[in-house]
């Protein structure tokens, strides 16, 4: 089945502590992003990576990295994360196929930072 | 700057009634334009979308949207509303220039449906 796979659904940590948020796709799409939702502010772009070992900033990108070394994985990683982080975390991928791609999206990733 | 609008937080429908949600876009073209769904505790499932020609466009679950160049409007509807329906509904676009793919969203509209 073609689909984006995040881990873990639900994770809460404490201030500082080092994590990461996995993202896998199979459907061998090249263009993969991460975006954060919080009421009343929709879905904002953290990163994003056109293909392998390209990656750029979104709108929110502060505290957060990224890398894209295989085509299938993106993973988020926040190195010392904070309660302004605490947010419904989407992974989403599309093929590389113009600006009329629509996006495939995870299931979400909720984090609570205490 | 490029934005989404939809000014409905809220809509409350009785089961059976018609819906329309509202989406604007401020942009100098015309961009690509989508609606997606999200389902408690699901990510986003695309509705439909429009790239050009018939600016009615039909999509999955009985849904459909019109594209009004003169409004800059891109309106989701459904003639009768199930109560499956109950989910948050966005709006997005992609300017049709960018080179970055950038996909905006609109702050979504959480759709209540009564018995």
């Amino acid at each position: 089945e073609a689909q984006v796979t995040q881990n873990p659904r639900y994770l809460i940590t404490v201030t500082g502590k080092k994590l990461t948020v996995t993202c896998s796709q199979n459907m061998n799409h090249e263009y993969m992003s991460w975006y954060r939702q919080d009421p009343g502010l929709g879905l904002r772009q953290i990163y994003y990576s056109m293909n392998v070992e390209v990656t750029d900033k979104g709108d929110v990108p502060e505290g957060y990295k990224v890398s894209r070394k295989e085509k299938r994985n993106f993973p988020l990683i926040l190195e010392s994360p904070s309660p302004n982080q605490t947010s419904l975390y989407f992974c989403a991928s599309s093929p590389k196929q113009g600006n009329n791609s629509p996006l495939h999206f995870g299931n979400g990733t909720r984090l609570t930072v205490t | 700057a490029q934005s989404v609008t939809q000014p409905d937080i809220h809509i409350t429908v009785s089961e059976g009634a018609s819906l329309e949600l509202r989406c604007n876009y401020s942009y100098g073209a015309t961009p690509y334009l989508f609606w997606y769904v999200q389902s408690p505790g699901q990510g986003l499932q695309l509705l439909l979308k429009y790239f050009s020609g018939d600016t009615l466009v039909q999509g999955i679950k009985g849904f459909e949207a019109e594209f009004k160049r003169s409004q800059s409007s891109f309106n989701l509807r459904k003639p009768s509303v199930h109560w499956s329906d109950a989910a948050e509904y966005f709006c997005a676009v992609v300017p049709f220039t960018s080179g970055t793919y950038k996909y905006i969203f609109g702050t979504g509209t959480r759709l209540k449906v009564l018995a």
